[in-house]
Protein backbone atom coordinates (compact mmCIF):
# COMPACT_ATOMS: atom_id res chain seq x y z
CA UNK A 1 0.00 0.00 0.00
CA UNK A 2 0.74 3.92 -0.53
CA UNK A 3 3.73 4.83 2.19
CA UNK A 4 3.72 7.99 3.95
CA UNK A 5 6.95 9.75 5.83
CA UNK A 6 6.51 13.23 7.33
CA UNK A 7 9.56 15.13 8.37
CA UNK A 8 10.90 16.59 10.71
CA UNK A 9 9.71 14.08 13.71
CA UNK A 10 9.87 16.69 16.12
CA UNK A 11 10.01 20.46 15.96
CA UNK A 12 10.82 22.82 18.69
CA UNK A 13 10.55 26.86 17.44
CA UNK A 14 10.44 30.15 19.47
CA UNK A 15 7.32 31.67 19.37
CA UNK A 16 7.13 34.27 16.00
CA UNK A 17 9.56 31.61 13.88
CA UNK A 18 8.89 30.06 10.84
CA UNK A 19 8.51 26.66 10.05
CA UNK A 20 8.39 24.10 7.24
CA UNK A 21 6.85 20.64 7.58
CA UNK A 22 7.02 18.05 4.89
CA UNK A 23 4.78 15.13 3.98
CA UNK A 24 6.17 12.48 1.02
CA UNK A 25 3.94 9.65 -0.20
CA UNK A 26 5.03 6.88 -2.40
CA UNK A 27 2.08 6.71 -5.03
CA UNK A 28 -0.67 9.10 -6.73
CA UNK A 29 -3.28 9.85 -4.64
CA UNK A 30 -6.46 11.83 -4.59
CA UNK A 31 -6.60 13.48 -1.75
CA UNK A 32 -4.72 15.08 0.36
CA UNK A 33 -5.44 16.86 4.10
CA UNK A 34 -3.69 18.04 6.49
CA UNK A 35 -4.67 18.01 10.09
CA UNK A 36 -3.75 19.19 13.16
CA UNK A 37 -4.29 17.40 16.55
CA UNK A 38 -4.90 19.36 19.87
CA UNK A 39 -3.28 18.04 23.13
CA UNK A 40 -7.28 16.96 23.85
CA UNK A 41 -6.61 14.47 20.62
CA UNK A 42 -9.15 16.10 18.42
CA UNK A 43 -8.03 16.54 14.72
CA UNK A 44 -8.60 19.73 12.75
CA UNK A 45 -8.68 20.03 9.29
CA UNK A 46 -6.24 22.48 7.96
CA UNK A 47 -6.19 21.86 3.77
CA UNK A 48 -7.49 20.10 1.64
CA UNK A 49 -4.94 20.13 -1.41
CA UNK A 50 -4.31 17.13 -3.58
CA UNK A 51 -2.80 19.40 -5.60
CA UNK A 52 -1.72 23.25 -6.08
CA UNK A 53 -1.43 25.99 -3.36
CA UNK A 54 -3.51 26.97 -0.20
CA UNK A 55 -3.69 29.93 2.32
CA UNK A 56 -5.63 30.16 5.31
CA UNK A 57 -4.28 33.10 7.77
CA UNK A 58 -0.62 32.53 8.97
CA UNK A 59 -0.87 28.78 7.38
CA UNK A 60 -0.47 27.87 3.74
CA UNK A 61 -0.08 24.74 1.79
CA UNK A 62 1.53 23.62 -1.22
CA UNK A 63 1.46 19.65 -3.12
CA UNK A 64 3.49 19.15 -5.88
CA UNK A 65 1.58 15.79 -6.78
CA UNK A 66 3.70 14.86 -10.20
CA UNK A 67 6.99 14.96 -7.26
CA UNK A 68 4.77 12.94 -4.83
CA UNK A 69 5.02 15.60 -1.89
CA UNK A 70 3.69 18.62 0.36
CA UNK A 71 4.49 21.25 1.90
CA UNK A 72 2.80 22.91 5.38
CA UNK A 73 4.26 26.47 5.83
CA UNK A 74 3.52 28.01 9.63
CA UNK A 75 4.30 31.90 9.67
CA UNK A 76 4.91 33.92 12.96
CA UNK A 77 4.25 30.55 14.99
CA UNK A 78 2.37 30.45 17.91
CA UNK A 79 2.27 28.68 21.19
CA UNK A 80 -1.12 27.91 20.44
CA UNK A 81 0.12 26.31 17.17
CA UNK A 82 2.00 23.45 19.58
CA UNK A 83 0.23 19.79 19.05
CA UNK A 84 0.93 17.60 15.88
CA UNK A 85 0.69 17.91 12.48
CA UNK A 86 -0.60 15.21 10.02
CA UNK A 87 -0.58 14.43 6.84
CA UNK A 88 -3.10 11.60 5.34
CA UNK A 89 -3.45 10.59 1.39
CA UNK A 90 -5.80 8.42 -0.19
CA UNK A 91 -5.12 6.85 -3.03
CA UNK A 92 -8.51 6.12 -5.66
CA UNK A 93 -10.71 3.77 -4.34
CA UNK A 94 -8.47 2.85 -1.25
CA UNK A 95 -8.64 4.21 2.75
CA UNK A 96 -6.81 7.51 4.44
CA UNK A 97 -3.21 6.50 5.53
CA UNK A 98 -1.71 8.64 7.76
CA UNK A 99 1.75 10.06 7.97
CA UNK A 100 3.82 9.28 11.53
CA UNK A 101 3.38 13.18 12.27
CA UNK A 102 5.66 15.99 13.47
CA UNK A 103 5.48 17.11 16.84
CA UNK A 104 5.45 20.59 16.67
CA UNK A 105 6.06 22.62 20.30
CA UNK A 106 6.37 26.58 20.19
CA UNK A 107 8.00 27.78 23.42
CA UNK A 108 6.95 31.54 24.78
CA UNK B 1 -23.95 22.34 11.01
CA UNK B 2 -23.33 20.04 14.17
CA UNK B 3 -19.98 18.38 13.99
CA UNK B 4 -19.12 14.55 14.45
CA UNK B 5 -20.02 13.56 17.76
CA UNK B 6 -18.99 10.18 19.19
CA UNK B 7 -19.61 8.74 22.43
CA UNK B 8 -18.76 7.66 25.12
CA UNK B 9 -15.68 9.90 25.16
CA UNK B 10 -14.01 7.73 27.66
CA UNK B 11 -14.37 4.21 28.93
CA UNK B 12 -12.19 2.07 30.99
CA UNK B 13 -12.81 -2.02 30.72
CA UNK B 14 -11.26 -5.15 31.72
CA UNK B 15 -9.71 -8.00 29.71
CA UNK B 16 -11.67 -10.06 27.84
CA UNK B 17 -15.01 -7.86 27.81
CA UNK B 18 -16.13 -6.26 25.00
CA UNK B 19 -17.20 -2.41 24.08
CA UNK B 20 -19.31 -0.36 21.33
CA UNK B 21 -18.43 3.12 20.33
CA UNK B 22 -20.65 5.02 18.63
CA UNK B 23 -20.22 7.81 16.14
CA UNK B 24 -22.57 9.97 14.61
CA UNK B 25 -21.51 12.27 11.59
CA UNK B 26 -22.33 15.12 9.95
CA UNK B 27 -25.71 15.61 8.67
CA UNK B 28 -25.71 14.54 5.12
CA UNK B 29 -22.24 13.32 5.35
CA UNK B 30 -23.02 8.85 3.96
CA UNK B 31 -19.44 7.83 4.83
CA UNK B 32 -18.02 6.97 8.01
CA UNK B 33 -14.90 5.73 8.56
CA UNK B 34 -12.96 4.54 11.83
CA UNK B 35 -9.39 4.79 13.30
CA UNK B 36 -7.32 3.78 16.43
CA UNK B 37 -4.21 5.84 17.55
CA UNK B 38 -1.61 4.64 19.68
CA UNK B 39 1.53 5.73 20.20
CA UNK B 40 3.50 3.11 19.02
CA UNK B 41 1.79 2.14 15.65
CA UNK B 42 0.14 5.89 15.10
CA UNK B 43 -3.11 6.53 13.08
CA UNK B 44 -4.24 3.32 11.15
CA UNK B 45 -7.10 2.68 9.82
CA UNK B 46 -10.21 0.15 11.03
CA UNK B 47 -12.90 0.14 8.21
CA UNK B 48 -14.93 2.42 6.34
CA UNK B 49 -18.97 2.58 6.49
CA UNK B 50 -20.77 3.84 3.43
CA UNK B 51 -24.55 3.69 2.72
CA UNK B 52 -24.85 0.57 5.96
CA UNK B 53 -22.17 -1.55 4.04
CA UNK B 54 -18.05 -1.88 4.86
CA UNK B 55 -16.41 -0.25 1.70
CA UNK B 56 -13.33 -1.02 3.14
CA UNK B 57 -11.39 -2.41 5.60
CA UNK B 58 -7.90 -2.03 8.12
CA UNK B 59 -5.75 -4.97 8.75
CA UNK B 60 -7.06 -5.71 12.09
CA UNK B 61 -8.25 -8.67 13.64
CA UNK B 62 -12.06 -10.15 13.13
CA UNK B 63 -12.89 -9.01 17.26
CA UNK B 64 -12.93 -5.31 15.72
CA UNK B 65 -16.12 -4.88 13.83
CA UNK B 66 -18.66 -2.39 12.90
CA UNK B 67 -22.06 -1.50 11.34
CA UNK B 68 -23.56 1.70 9.89
CA UNK B 69 -27.76 2.29 10.38
CA UNK B 70 -29.85 4.13 7.59
CA UNK B 71 -29.20 7.33 9.48
CA UNK B 72 -25.37 6.77 8.84
CA UNK B 73 -24.75 6.61 12.36
CA UNK B 74 -22.00 4.17 13.09
CA UNK B 75 -21.09 1.82 15.48
CA UNK B 76 -17.73 -0.16 16.01
CA UNK B 77 -17.38 -3.17 18.24
CA UNK B 78 -14.74 -4.76 19.91
CA UNK B 79 -14.98 -8.31 21.79
CA UNK B 80 -12.76 -10.09 24.02
CA UNK B 81 -10.83 -7.10 24.58
CA UNK B 82 -6.87 -6.63 25.01
CA UNK B 83 -4.41 -4.59 27.26
CA UNK B 84 -3.26 -3.33 23.74
CA UNK B 85 -6.69 -2.49 22.64
CA UNK B 86 -6.16 0.42 24.73
CA UNK B 87 -6.09 3.33 22.56
CA UNK B 88 -7.71 6.42 21.30
CA UNK B 89 -10.33 5.61 18.64
CA UNK B 90 -11.77 8.47 15.98
CA UNK B 91 -14.41 8.41 14.04
CA UNK B 92 -14.47 10.66 10.78
CA UNK B 93 -17.19 11.90 8.58
CA UNK B 94 -17.12 12.93 5.40
CA UNK B 95 -19.90 13.06 2.11
CA UNK B 96 -18.76 10.43 -0.22
CA UNK B 97 -15.51 8.99 1.07
CA UNK B 98 -12.77 10.38 -0.43
CA UNK B 99 -13.10 13.75 0.05
CA UNK B 100 -12.18 16.33 3.06
CA UNK B 101 -13.02 13.98 6.13
CA UNK B 102 -13.94 15.64 9.51
CA UNK B 103 -13.24 13.95 12.59
CA UNK B 104 -15.31 13.56 15.64
CA UNK B 105 -13.21 14.22 19.57
CA UNK B 106 -12.87 10.40 19.57
CA UNK B 107 -13.14 7.65 22.56
CA UNK B 108 -10.48 7.08 24.64
CA UNK B 109 -10.74 3.63 25.98
CA UNK B 110 -8.27 2.09 28.44
CA UNK B 111 -8.13 -2.02 29.04
CA UNK B 112 -7.03 -3.22 32.35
Amino acid sequence: GIQVEQSPPDLILQEGANSTLRCNFSDSVNNLQWFHQNPWGQLINLFYIPSGTKQNGRLSATTVATERYSLLYISSSQTTDSGVYFCAVVNYGQNFVFGPGTRLSVLP
Amino acid sequence: KAGVTQTPRYLIKTRGQQVTLSCSPISGHRSVSWYQQTPGQGLQFLFEYFSETQRNKGNFPGRFSGRQFSNSRSEMNVSTLELGDSALYLCASSIQGEETQYFGPGTRLLVL
